[in-house]
């Protein structure tokens, strides 16, 4: 069965300090991995997008690790502030043509205080 | 705004009323998504289409949800006889182009509570 995991569950830092969230999949095949933020209440907003061949990408101060032959992925958050205060969704896009169910994981709730 | 739009935002039915939500995707997005969320958990994948042509169904999606997309523009999920175990967050993304690679892009949903 497809799963994504992620860890911690939640997740409480001081405003400025940085943080690493975790995310384990069993998808196979694989295509692509993706990391949401995901304001209560709100839709999810892409933050990165990373195909099998690539192991970082950077959004600002967010920078997403892959390693697809541990079906690893990462997310570092870098000076947090307030406004990171948010779930954090790992998503995995399946390979193969025609196939466009993506697998969400439960998400890591994160919480920025001052 | 050109993002997605959903409607209504919030829904309050009674059990056993149908209900019916709509989606407007991103223009010229011919990909349309359909995910639920329940509350702690990451949104499932319910249906998506392609232009008009509904290409896949999950198997969370009973006989009481029917999804419809007629003119491969906005989208329109109803539910029937709801249940208490439909609330959730309904979710509605689009994509420029089909294949896991490709962005999509979420509403904001809509909100369904069953009393």
């Amino acid at each position: 069965k497809n799963q994504v995991e992620q860890s911690p569950q939640s997740l409480i830092i001081l405003e400025g300090k940085n943080c690493t969230l975790q995310c384990n999949y069993t998808v196979s095949p694989f295509s692509n991995l993706r990391w949401y933020k995901q304001d209560t209440g709100r839709g999810p907003v892409s933050l990165t997008i990373m195909t099998f061949s690539e192991n970082t990408k950077s959004n600002g101060r967010y920078t997403a690790t892959l390693d697809a032959d541990t079906k690893q992925s990462s997310l570092h958050i870098t000076a947090s502030q307030l406004s990171d205060s948010a779930s954090y969704i790992c998503v995995v896009g399946p390979g193969g043509f025609g196939n466009e169910k993506l697998t969400f994981g439960t998400g890591t709730r994160l919480t920025i205080i001052p | 705004d050109t993002g997605v739009s959903q409607d209504p935002r919030h829904k309050i039915t009674k059990r056993g009323q149908n209900v019916t939500f709509r989606c407007d995707p991103i223009s010229e997005h011919n990909r349309l998504y359909w995910y639920r969320q329940t509350l702690g958990q990451g949104p499932e994948f319910l249906t998506y289409f392609q232009n008009e042509a509904q290409l896949e169904k999950s198997r969370l999606l009973s006989d009481r949800f029917s999804a419809e997309r007629p003119k491969g523009s906005f989208s329109t999920l109803e539910i029937q006889r709801t249940e208490q175990g439909d609330s959730a967050m309904y979710l509605c993304a689009s994509s420029a182009r089909g294949g896991a690679s490709y962005e999509q892009y979420f509403g904001p949903g809509t909100r369904l509570t069953v009393t």
